[in-house]
């Protein structure tokens, strides 16, 4: 089946610090990734998203690229803030579907 | 604008009473979504509204639980004979179509005794 496996956290960082949040895929068609956040007391965010394989997402210094020979959409900040301290959550939907296949999370602490 | 609301924020209930959750999409979208999501988990669909009619209700859990869009905007999503296992936050979302980006509400967290 179509599935999404993200690191487990809780990811904590210092300021300043290089973040990077691991998410894989299975998927039996051509698949399109996304990564939300959702920040204390708030929806659910669409933070960036790529279509299709070696585009690259950004978005607020994050990013993403779509590899499909590892299967991997694994999210980096260079220098991460307190402010980016959140839950992330990586998605995938196929064929422009609307039905959004979500991985269970990984929150993310940063400290000043 | 305003975004996608959901009433109550939290709903207590007992084992086996009726509950309705309510979704506001953002005005103009007629694709509506409800998702679930258990603690510690990712959202997981439920069922999916275009305009007034419900398109694709293949997540739904079971026959306890049910979903209307009557006037095409407002969404109530109702569980009768709620049961612990139901206990989690229930997320509407709405796009301008069911192609576009997806915009979520807070949620309505619902915990039954």
């Amino acid at each position: 089946g179509n599935s999404v496996t993200q690191m487990e956290g809780p990811v904590t960082l210092s300021e300043e610090a290089f973040l990077t949040i691991n998410c894989t895929y299975t998927a039996t068609g051509y698949p399109s990734l996304f990564w939300y956040v959702q920040y204390p007391g708030e929806g659910l965010q669409l933070l960036l998203k790529a279509t299709k394989a070696d585009d690259k997402g950004s978005n607020k210094g994050f990013e993403a690229t779509y590899r499909k020979e590892t299967t991997s959409f694994h999210l980096e900040k260079g220098s991460v803030q307190v402010s980016d301290s959140a839950v992330y959550f990586c998605a995938l939907n196929l064929d422009s579907s609307y039905k959004l296949i979500f991985g269970s999370g990984t929150r993310l602490l940063v400290r000043p | 604008g305003a975004g996608v609301s959901q009433t109550p924020s939290n709903k207590v209930t007992e084992k086996g009473k009726y509950v309705e959750l309510r979704c506001d999409p953002i005005s103009g979208h007629t694709a509506l979504y409800w998702y679930r999501q258990s603690l510690g988990q990712g959202p997981e669909f439920l069922i999916y509204f275009q305009g007034t009619g419900a398109a694709d209700d293949s997540g739904l859990p079971n026959d306890r639980f049910f979903a209307v869009r009557p006037e095409g905007s407002v969404s109530t999503l109702k569980i009768q004979r709620t049961e612990r296992g139901d206990s989690a936050v229930y997320l509407c979302a709405s796009s301008l179509n069911s192609v576009d980006e997806q915009y979520f509400g807070p949620g309505t967290r619902l915990t039954v005794t």
